[in-house]
């Protein structure tokens, strides 16, 4: 079957660095993608990887490894407005989106 | 980016009445949009897949003639919640892609919270 397992909740401080890590087994692949969601809103675009590596887009990056069927998302200099709930998604072989749970960030001063 | 609009953002409605919730495309066309639900402190639960100018994809157990969809244009999906009831009370959030397009960033709408008395 298809899954994705993410933490449900990680703690954090301010200023510092933390990594999601997420790990997906999907039919056929066709990308993972990581997206924020604040409570009670809807979620907004991350992340995209299709192959393997590390992109980074400021202080977010985000690393896919296919062999492991592995990502990780990476936050850097924390901030508060960093607190929210983090998801990770796998793409089919259907263009379909397999959801996580969501990983729960918690920023403390 | 591309813009997603859904409306209401919230509603609250009477048991047994009909609720409708619009997504709009703002400046993209979207022959395919998707609907969500969300419980608290759940993940994004996929309902149906809405096809433009055809009948929309349901995921299993989600009840098509209770869960009302319609893509009359390449901007426009409506979901009809029919006769609400307080179970029915979640989070709705719609998704589109531009340009048809398989891949690439899905943009999500704002949601609609529905509370059922």
């Amino acid at each position: 079957g298809q899954n994705i397992d993410q933490p449900t909740e990680m703690t954090a401080t301010e200023g510092a660095i933390v990594q999601i890590n997420c790990t997906y087994q999907t039919s056929g692949f066709n990308g993972l993608f990581w997206y924020q969601q604040h409570a009670g809103e809807a979620p907004t675009f991350l992340s995209y990887n299709v192959l393997d590596g590390l992109e980074e887009k400021g202080r977010f990056s985000s690393f896919l490894s296919r062999s492991k069927g592995y990502s990780y998302l990476l936050l850097k200099e924390l901030q508060m407005k960093d607190s929210a709930s983090y998801l990770c998604a796998g793409m089919d072989s259907n263009y379909q989106l397999i959801w996580g749970a969501g990983t729960k960030l918690i920023i403390k001063p | 980016g591309a813009v997603v609009s859904q409306h209401p953002s919230w509603v609250i409605c009477k048991s047994g009445t009909s609720v409708k919730i619009e997504c709009r495309s703002l400046d993209f066309q979207a022959t395919t949009m998707f609907w969500y639900r969300q419980f608290p402190k759940q993940s994004l639960m996929l309902m149906a897949t809405s096809n433009e100018g055809s009948k929309a994809t349901y995921e299993q157990g989600v009840e098509k003639d209770k869960f009302l969809i319609n893509h009359a244009s390449l901007t426009l999906s409506t979901l009809t919640v029919t006769s609400a009831h307080p179970e029915d009370s979640s989070f709705y959030i719609c998704s589109a892609r531009p340009g048809g397009r398989d891949t690439g960033e899905l943009f999500f709408g704002e949601g609609s919270r529905l509370t059922v008395l």
